[in-house]
C-alpha cells in the first residue's frame, strides 16, 4: 500500500530558525514527490516536483531534497509569512495521470 | 487562466438533504480528482477520472456518495442523503499531461447539521 508519513506533526520557529520537515514515503514505483503549501481555508498550493533520489529544487527560502525512502524540506531564515501546513504527496506509477497519496502535513508556525 | 474553480465555498445542510458539489477544472488538463478533507484522516483521495472517463472510486466512502463528469470542464460530486460525519472540505484538482503539480480548487467547506 503507498503511504506517506510527515514529521514533526507541528513546529513552532522564531524568525531566522532555520530548520527542516520531513516526508517519509513506501509506494509502488514513483513517478514523483510533490510538496505543497496550504494556507487555512485555502486549497494546496503546488511548490516542488522531485522525481529522482539525489534531485533538489530551490524557492526562495525552501529547498525539496529527495532520497530513496524520504524527502525533506529545508527552511532557510523563515519568517513569518512562511507559516503554513505542508503537505507532501507521491504519484505512484501506473497508465495515464494517478492520483497523489498525501501525507497528513506539517503545521509551521514561524514567530517575530 | 482562472485555476479549478469550485462552488459554493460553504454548503450547511441538514442531515438527510441531497447536496451537489460542482468543480470546473483548468481548460486542457485531462484528469480531474476529487479528495476529501478533514483533521483525523488529511487528504483522502474520493474518485478520479481521465478523459472524463471514472477510473477508481474505490475512495467513495458509500453509495450515498457519486460523481459525474459529463464532459471535460465539469465535474459533479453529489451526497445523497448527507450525514453528520460527511463534514468536511471537500477539494477538486486537475492535472494536465505533462510533469507539473496537480492544480487544486478552493475547496467547499460542507456542514451537515
Amino acid at each position: 500500500e503507498d503511504q506517506v508519513t510527515q514529521s514533526p506533526e507541528a513546529l513552532r520557529l522564531q524568525e531566522g530558525e532555520s530548520s527542516s520537515l520531513n516526508c517519509s514515503y513506501t509506494v509502488s514505483g514513483l513517478r514523483g514527490l510533490f510538496w505543497y503549501r496550504q494556507d487555512p481555508g485555502k486549497g494546496p498550493e503546488f511548490l516542488f516536483t522531485l522525481y529522482s533520489a539525489g534531485e533538489e529544487k530551490e524557492k526562495e527560502r525552501l529547498k525539496a531534497t529527495l532520497t530513496k525512502k524520504e524527502s525533506f524540506l529545508h527552511i532557510t531564515a523563515p519568517k513569518p509569512e512562511d507559516s503554513a501546513t505542508y503537505l507532501c504527496a507521491v504519484q505512484p506509477g501506473g497508465s495515464g495521470n494517478t492520483p497523489l497519496v498525501f501525507g497528513k502535513g506539517t503545521r509551521l508556525s514561524v514567530i517575530a | 487562466d482562472a485555476g479549478v474553480i469550485q462552488s459554493p465555498r460553504h454548503e450547511v445542510t441538514e442531515m438527510g438533504q441531497e447536496v451537489t458539489l460542482r468543480c470546473k477544472p483548468i481548460s486542457g488538463h485531462n484528469s480531474l480528482f476529487w479528495y476529501r478533507q478533514t483533521m483525523m484522516r488529511g487528504l483522502e483521495l474520493l474518485i478520479y477520472f481521465n478523459n472524463n472517463v471514472p477510473i477508481d472510486d474505490s475512495g467513495m466512502p458509500e453509495d450515498r456518495f457519486s460523481a459525474k463528469m459529463p464532459n471535460a470542464s465539469f465535474s459533479t460530486l453529489k451526497i445523497q442523503p448527507s450525514e453528520p460525519r460527511d463534514s468536511a472540505v471537500y477539494f477538486c484538482a486537475s492535472s494536465g499531461t505533462g510533469r507539473a503539480g496537480y492544480t487544486f480548487g478552493s475547496g467547499t467547506r460542507l456542514t451537515v447539521v
